[in-house]
């Protein structure tokens, strides 16, 4: 079945520094990932959708400055989060899915960001 | 614009008993698919069944069943014999092309 790993699992950071969080598809090809924000208790919240070897689709009220999305291979996506700050503590989650739109997403492990 | 709702944010049920947690959902496509997540504490989002749009037939997966009612726009899930490892959050969800939209979930207790 289709894997998603997503690393690290836990990150703590000061305030001001960036972190880099992984999503990888580890048996198949995902041309597109997906990166969501959960809040405790809460639905999943979709940032930015990621599409390999283009400019990635922010939602919303997503700052594209702040959460940097490089999709640099068919099987790689990473989320950048610069310049930290606590409010920018969560729960994120990456997904993929092949190509065919049958198939569910699959979701990476999630991260959980606590910047202090 | 499509959108899924969950109308009911808590749910439980008595170990080995049933329960149905709701869905409905909005859109104008004709092809399409759902999906019910489970998230348990792990936080792990796990794909427990998936539905066809074009699909009369309702799918199940062992214990776990759906009432898909495309007229309607509903698609409710069943649990039977629930166990005590049922006990998470569920999401129903759908997908039209490239648009994954998610519920805003059902927490699910399971008693002993």
């Amino acid at each position: 079945g289709a894997v998603v790993s997503q690393h690290p699992s836990r990150v703590i950071c000061k305030s001001g520094t960036s972190v880099k969080i992984e999503c990888r598809s580890l048996d198949f090809q995902a041309t597109t990932m997906f990166w969501y924000r959960q809040f405790p208790k809460k639905s999943l919240m979709l940032m930015a959708t990621s599409n390999e070897g283009s400019k990635a689709t922010y939602e919303q009220g997503v700052e594209k400055d702040k959460f940097l999305i490089n999709h640099a291979s068919l099987t790689l996506s990473t989320l950048t989060v610069t310049s930290a700050h606590p409010e920018d503590s969560s729960f994120y989650i990456c997904s993929a899915t092949r190509v065919r739109s049958g198939y569910g997403y699959t979701f990476g492990s999630g991260t959980r960001l606590t910047v202090v | 614009a499509q959108t899924v709702t969950q109308s009911q944010p808590e749910m439980s049920v008595q170990e080995a008993e049933t329960v149905t947690l709701s869905c409905t959902y909005d859109t104008s496509e004709s092809d399409y698919y759902l999906f019910w997540y489970k998230q348990p504490p792990s936080r792990q989002m796990i794909l427990v069944i998936r539905q066809e749009a074009y699909k009369q037939q309702n799918a199940t997966e062992n214990r776990f069943s759906v009432n898909f009612q495309k007229a309607a726009k509903s698609f409710s899930l069943k649990i039977s014999d629930s166990q005590l490892g049922d006990a998470a959050m569920y999401f129903c969800a759908y997908r039209g092309g490239n648009q994954f939209y998610f519920g805003t979930g059902t927490s699910l207790t399971v008693i002993p």
